[in-house]
């Protein structure tokens, strides 16, 4: 089993639905949950944290943490073609600075 | 306020040589966590440092790489006798603190063995 999962996808979305993307993590330890996004050739930009079961929101996104179910996930509302791009979920590891990534699940908005 | 800053973004080395990657964390950020990504693949930690000091290399191979944070200047990831299989993009991220906290991305240098 990976130590965090996620549906690669692509996961295709209309333009102005919710996207919803999901993650699971086998360290029941982990207290450090972020979404990353990366576009292609580019570098992975944090979107969101969380770290504490419930929910986050900033702007147009949220965060979704349930801590007794291992899974976090992230909402896009009103979707738009440039979130079109892959989502990386990140969770800290036994060592508490090092990450561990998820494979990504990439994202497409269709206009 | 500057971002993480990588250099060079594009390097290309031949079979053999030695290639040197190099990050300035954000300011005020004395963490710095390096990245390997291949081609659709995820991100796969290498090395973390502080301030002279190597904190976690489980991730790195034991041969031909090596990093340094020194008390002056950037981090440099060093790849001796680069082989094809090194052609990947190597991403730095720096943090304020180690445990629990935000890392921010430089972009990436983008490593082509030929």
């Amino acid at each position: 089993q990976k130590e965090v999962e996620q549906n690669s996808g692509p996961l295709s979305v209309p333009e102005g639905a919710i996207a919803s993307l999901n993650c699971t993590y086998s360290d029941r330890g982990s207290q450090s949950f972020f979404w990353y996004r990366q576009y292609s050739g580019k570098s992975p930009e944090l979107i969101m944290s969380i770290y504490s079961n419930g929910d986050k929101e900033d702007g147009r996104f949220t965060a979704q943490l349930n801590k007794a179910s291992q899974y976090v996930s992230l909402l896009i509302r009103d979707s738009q073609p440039s979130d079109s791009a892959t989502y990386l979920c990140a969770v800290n590891g036994r060592s508490n600075y090092q990450l561990i990534w998820g494979a990504g699940t990439k994202l497409i908005i269709k206009p | 306020n500057a971002g993480v800053m990588q250099n060079p973004r594009h390097l290309v080395r031949r079979r053999g040589q030695e290639a040197r990657l190099r990050c300035s964390p954000m300011k005020g950020h004395s963490h710095v966590y390096w990245y390997r990504q291949l081609p659709e693949e995820g991100l796969k930690f290498m090395v973390y440092l502080q301030k002279e000091n190597i904190i976690d290399e489980s991730g790195m191979p034991k041969e031909r790489f090596s990093a340094e944070f020194p008390k002056e200047g950037p981090s440099i990831l060093r790849i001796q006798q680069v082989v094809r299989g090194d052609s990947a993009a190597y991403f730095c991220a720096s943090s304020i603190q180690g445990e629990n906290t935000e890392a921010f991305f430089g972009q990436g240098t983008r490593l082509t063995v030929v």
